[in-house]
């Protein structure tokens, strides 16, 4: 069955970096686009960023534009989210999610349960 | 890319049906058939209830329908049960191929 589960999340200061892993299985990883949602405490869901399903797009919501990548290693089933310069808004628990269906432009029925990343010092 | 625009709220009887809606611009929803949407309740994975705007994945009951009219898409749950109750997330493929939001809807079953 598909699994995705996300690791890395923690407690950073302003201003630092984090990278968090989702590790993928029971699906073809190279066939589908990948997504980052983020959830802030008793908000709703934010899109953060998604990549395609051969890595050569990457496209990045404006309040994480020019601070995070989003990746992926095929070779290892698993999708990235590098995070850099973390503000205290970046609070959040972060989940990876698959598309819909290859070429779907949206996120699917498959989601991590979630990573919480907190920023503060 | 700002957040669709949802009712923060919405309620009904067992039953009862009722809309929920999400309301974009031409460069979302009104543009592109790949409107989905969210069923998340708390502490849980989201579910996907709709994509493309009205097709729904196997297993999930037709009484969760979907239409989009415009700018402005919509979620209709008809014979509402307890278990309907949830948050429900709109989404929208835009423009600069990104994906947003919507804002949230809490759905309370009276």
């Amino acid at each position: 069955q598909v699994r995705l589960v996300e690791s890395g999340g923690g407690v950073v200061q302003p201003g630092r970096s984090l990278r968090l892993s989702c590790a993928a299985s029971g699906f073809t990883f190279n066939n589908y686009a990948m997504h980052w949602v983020r959830q802030a405490p008793g908000k709703g869901l934010e899109w953060v960023a998604v990549i395609s399903s051969d890595g050569s797009n990457k496209y990045y919501s404006d309040s994480v534009k020019g601070r995070f990548t989003i990746s992926r290693d095929s070779s290892k089933n698993t999708l990235y989210l590098q995070m850099n310069s973390l503000r205290a808004d970046d609070t959040a628990a972060y989940l990876c999610a698959r598309e819909i269906y290859p070429g779907g432009k949206a996120v699917g029925d498959y989601w991590g349960q979630g990573t919480l990343v907190t920023v503060s010092s | 890319q700002s957040a669709l625009t949802q009712p923060a709220s919405v309620s009904g009887s067992p039953g009862q049906s009722i809309t929920i809606s999400c309301a974009g611009t031409s460069s979302d929803v009104g543009g592109y058939k790949y409107v989905s949407w969210h069923q998340h309740h708390p502490g849980k994975a989201p579910k996907l209830i709709i994509y493309d705007v009205s097709d729904r994945p196997s297993g999930v009951s037709n009484r969760f329908s979907g239409s989009k009219s415009g700018n402005t898409a919509s979620l209709t749950i008809s014979g509402l049960q307890a278990e309907d109750e949830a948050d429900y997330y709109c989404s929208s493929y835009t423009s600069t191929s990104t994906l947003v939001f919507g804002g949230g809807t809490k759905l309370t079953v009276l």
